[in-house]
């Protein structure tokens, strides 16, 4: 079974680019987050959708990010413009539903360096 | 605000021992708790989920243990091997409805062959 997607791997630009990440969750998981992780603050919640639809973005640092789920197979989290502090790594997870015994599958994450 | 505390945040141990990671969170309003292994430049496994409702959940050579009312986890790794290193995560759903999950910052552990 494919798992989740996450492209690229791997993402270098200067700051004040735009950046866009990139997740295909696991096929007839039908809830996506978004997740960053740095040395200093682990692994922290951005963002949630449930059905394609963002229930929780309270973790969305400030109005340069915004993510999108337009269907059910992808979805996107974009930065604009990129600082050097948004430097982490992002992850997508997925899970079948809302149930309390299903866990989070989560992709290989990108690796986003802005200079 | 829900927040998660693993210790230690490091352990080296020789091949065989038995070994008790632990995790700690400050509201035990929770729906569940899963523990999860990182390898370097990989993404989260998960090993094991207990519901809010569950004392244990046991897969293999691992047991995790819950007891909610005082805020605590542990994961027992039997018969440790090298194989078995790598960076141990514990979450935690919390209650009101929201979905996402807090995260401990791990244990990083090294099993000496």
């Amino acid at each position: 079974d494919a798992g989740v997607i996450q492209s690229p791997r791997h993402e270098v630009t200067e700051m004040g680019q735009e950046v866009t990440l990139r997740c295909k969750p696991i096929s007839g998981h039908n809830s996506l987050f978004w997740y960053r992780q740095t040395m200093m603050r682990g692994l922290e919640l951005l963002i949630y959708f449930n059905n394609n639809v963002p229930i929780d973005d309270s973790g969305m640092p400030e109005d340069r990010f915004s993510a999108k789920m337009p269907n059910a197979s992808f979805s996107t989290l974009k930065i604009q413009p990129s600082e050097p502090r948004d430097s982490a790594v992002y992850f997508c997870a997925s899970k079948p539903g809302t149930a309390n015994n299903q866990p989070q599958h989560f992709g290989d994450g990108t690796r986003l360096s802005i200079l | 605000k829900q927040e998660v505390t693993q210790i230690p945040a490091a352990l080296s141990v020789p091949e065989g021992e038995n070994l008790v990671l632990n995790c700690s969170f400050t509201d035990s309003a929770i729906y569940n708790l899963q523990w999860f292994r990182q390898d370097p430049g990989k993404g989260l496994t998960s090993l094991l989920l207990i519901q809010s409702s569950q004392r244990e959940q046991t897969s293999g050579r691992l047991n995790a243990s819950l007891d909610k009312s005082s805020g605590r986890s542990t994961l027992y790794i039997a018969a440790s091997q090298p194989g078995d290193s790598a960076t141990y995560l514990c979450a935690v759903r919390s209650g009101g409805g929201a979905d996402g999950l807090t995260f401990g910052k791990g244990t990083h552990l090294i099993i000496q062959p």
